[in-house]
């Protein structure tokens, strides 16, 4: 099965509300990453997190490695947010990730 | 300005036909990546590459070939494209590939679609 599972797989929020995207997986882990894919493409980073709660901006990012999950907390949504988060797992220190497929988020006005 | 760039952005091949789908970096990252993304199935790693002539198979390697002389330029060819090979290609690059963190950087994508 897949060792990276992300939930929900698509989210609405009104403009001003919380999101919590997760994912599990079923492997060891070296590190998790975060990426926010552009609607029309382009990744960008948000976090390398191995282990526990990293914050940048509105967005907080909390790995715990023995319950085999990280998660990402989006506070005061705004429409620019809007597009799809993708994890990661880093399974060994050798840089090749294995992704999961993406939360779409939809912030509306 | 630090950067990824593929070309072409968009490609529509015919089955059978040969593709090259070519990517470059300004970083001088030595170790550089191909992916392909399909429908709820995130990325998957196609090939890795550590750096000139040191490509290494990723997850789903089957149906592709890449080329590396240049420490800048990646190239990913598909010889007799097959109508799976459908996606969306993304290349990144990285500036480590050992022990340390090395935060991947991603270029625009290509979208092929093959007929």
């Amino acid at each position: 099965g897949q060792q990276v599972q992300q939930s929900p797989a698509s989210l609405v929020l009104q403009e001003g509300e919380n999101a919590e995207l997760q994912c599990n997986f079923s492997t060891s882990l070296n590190s998790m990453q975060w990426f926010y894919q552009r609607p029309g493409g382009s990744l960008v980073s948000l976090f390398y997190n191995p282990s526990g709660t990293k914050h940048s901006g509105r967005l907080t990012s909390t790995t715990v490695i023995k319950e085999r999950r990280s998660s990402l907390h989006i506070s005061s949504s705004q429409t620019t947010d809007s597009g799809t988060y993708l994890c990661a797992l880093e399974r060994n220190a050798g840089a090749k990730l294995t992704f999961g497929g993406g939360t779409r988020l939809t912030v509306r006005p | 300005d630090m950067k990824v760039t593929q070309m072409p952005r968009y490609l529509i091949k015919r089955m059978g036909e040969n593709v090259l789908l070519e990517c470059g970096q300004d970083m001088s990252h030595e170790t550089m990546y191909w992916y392909r993304q399909d429908p709820g199935l995130g990325l998957q790693l196609i090939y890795i590459s550590y750096d000139v002539d040191s490509n290494s198979e990723g997850d789903i390697p089957k149906g592709y070939r890449v080329s590396r002389k240049k420490r800048e330029h990646f190239s990913l060819i598909l010889d007799s494209a097959k109508t799976n090979q459908t996606s969306v290609y993304f290349c990144a690059s990285s500036s480590d590939w050992g022990f340390n963190y090395a935060e991947q950087f991603f270029g625009p994508g290509t979208r092929l679609t093959v007929l």
